[in-house]
């Protein structure tokens, strides 16, 4: 219940291309769902984030769907560049501040 | 506004022995979260700290430990260190307990021979 799926677990695209990274979660209790991005040898930047009372948040070409009948999340990245090849984790949480992360997406955009 | 600062960048230890990573938080922040990052578990949750007391802590045995100070910087300490503890350890800081924004430092990469 405390678990948090991410996929796909690798991803590439072609400069321009959308990418998508799906999340879903089981506890209803998560009423907190951030997206971080990170770089080799860097900690985790946090990019976006969504509450459950909204359906989806943009962030320049950063947008989160949220869709909380399903308990699933995504986020899609507009008019990808080389530079947003990196890791991309979900995450969750409730009324704590632990979140409770996704395994991660690797995602590669070619020039 | 600085970020959130982790002490020291890197550290190679010894099995057996222990060690103390530190945290500094971002400035007016009361909120530190530590989170073991490794290849094969991916981010999980050690404890948070808020106003010196924790608050929450994950499944990690005992030999984890942490504190907080007064001004908010918080510690980890690590004793016994096993080959399994290598890995990259994450300082979060948000102003308080809950579902706020997360800051995450660089980390620590710990490595145990």
């Amino acid at each position: 219940q405390q678990q948090v799926k991410q996929s796909p677990q690798s991803l590439i695209v072609q400069k321009g291309g959308i990418p998508i990274i799906n999340c879903a979660y089981e506890n209803t209790a998560f009423d907190y769902f951030p997206w971080y991005q990170q770089f080799p040898g860097k900690g985790p930047a946090l990019l976006i984030a969504i509450r459950p009372d909204v359906s989806e948040k943009k962030e320049g070409r950063f947008t989160i769907s949220f869709n909380k009948s399903a308990k699933q999340f995504s986020l899609h990245i507009m008019d990808s560049q080389p530079g947003d090849s990196a890791t991309y984790f979900c995450a969750a949480a409730g009324n704590t501040g632990k979140l409770i992360f996704g395994q991660g997406t690797t995602l590669q955009v070619k020039p | 506004k600085a970020g959130v600062t982790q002490t020291p960048r890197y550290l190679i230890k010894t099995r057996g022995q222990q060690v103390t990573l530190s945290c500094s938080p971002i400035s007016g922040h009361r909120s530190v979260s530590w989170y073991q990052q490794t290849p094969g578990q991916g981010l999980q949750f050690l404890f948070e700290y808020f106003s010196e007391t924790q608050r929450n802590k994950g499944n990690f045995p005992g030999r984890f430990s942490g504190r907080q100070f007064s001004n908010s910087r918080s510690e980890m300490n690590v004793s016994t260190l096993e080959l399994g503890d290598s890995a990259l350890y994450l300082c979060a800081s948000s102003s308080q307990v809950g579902r706020t924004e997360a800051f995450f430092g660089q980390g620590t990469r710990l490595t145990v021979v």
